[in-house]
């Protein structure tokens, strides 16, 4: 089975950094995505980790440890258009059939 | 470049009836996947078609069932709706390739509402 956790709210104020986190628990493993998602809009594709380690694109970052179960998605200089749900799911053995957790809503503030 | 477009957008529905949704993958793409998203939830696994095949499938029941055409879109099929099929309807489109994950495409989703 899947079992994916995340914060289901969280808020910082604008210029900052925040970091969302994911844990997984999955009896299979092909990689994790992060998406983001503006409310009533599709889900984007932010990051994609296989590997151990930190991937930098811009002013997001994403971290995983498959060792334990773990990522997490660094947003720095937050913005207000950075408002929005992201969502962590995870690759299994199936090809391109992700398992998505339940999203964290960032809000950010002035 | 079209991404992946759905139709329609919106759709309003009463219990028992049936409903098909339409999607049109992301151009190059060759795999189509369905997603159920309740209000405030992560998107849920419906299925997914390759190859104009059901390839996989999520925890649904067999009220849900699909297809997919020579031309890659696809359709999503419910019959005898409940009140708790009310949800948004995503459709992710990408590349199979061996070996790993591509990352989905989403469509701006189909919003069902069953009363």
């Amino acid at each position: 089975g899947q079992n994916i956790d995340q914060p289901t709210e969280m808020t910082a104020t604008e210029g900052a950094i925040v970091q969302i986190n994911c844990t997984y628990q999955t009896s299979g493993f092909n990689g994790l995505f992060w998406y983001q998602q503006h409310a009533g809009e599709a889900p984007t594709f932010l990051s994609y980790n296989v590997l151990d380690g930190l991937e930098e694109k811009g002013r997001f970052s994403s971290f995983l440890s498959r060792s334990k179960g773990y990522s997490y998605l660094l947003l720095k200089e937050l913005q207000m258009k950075d408002s929005a749900s992201y969502l962590c799911a995870v690759g299994g053995n199936a090809g391109n059939m992700l398992t998505f957790g339940g999203g964290t809503r960032l809000m950010v503030k002035p | 470049d079209a991404g992946v477009t759905q139709s329609p957008t919106h759709l309003i529905k009463t219990r028992g009836q049936q409903v098909t949704l339409r999607c049109s993958p992301k151009s190059g793409h060759d795999t189509v996947s369905w997603y159920q998203q309740a209000l405030g939830q992560g998107p849920q696994f419906i299925f997914q078609y390759y190859e104009e095949e059901e390839r996989q499938r999520g925890n649904f029941p067999d009220r849900f069932s699909g297809h997919q055409f020579p031309n890659y879109s696809s359709e999503l099929n419910v019959n005898a709706l409940l009140l708790g099929d009310s949800a948004l309807y995503l459709c992710a489109s990408s590349l199979l390739r061996p070996g790993g994950d591509s990352p989905l495409h989403f469509g701006n989703g189909t919003r069902l509402t069953v009363t």
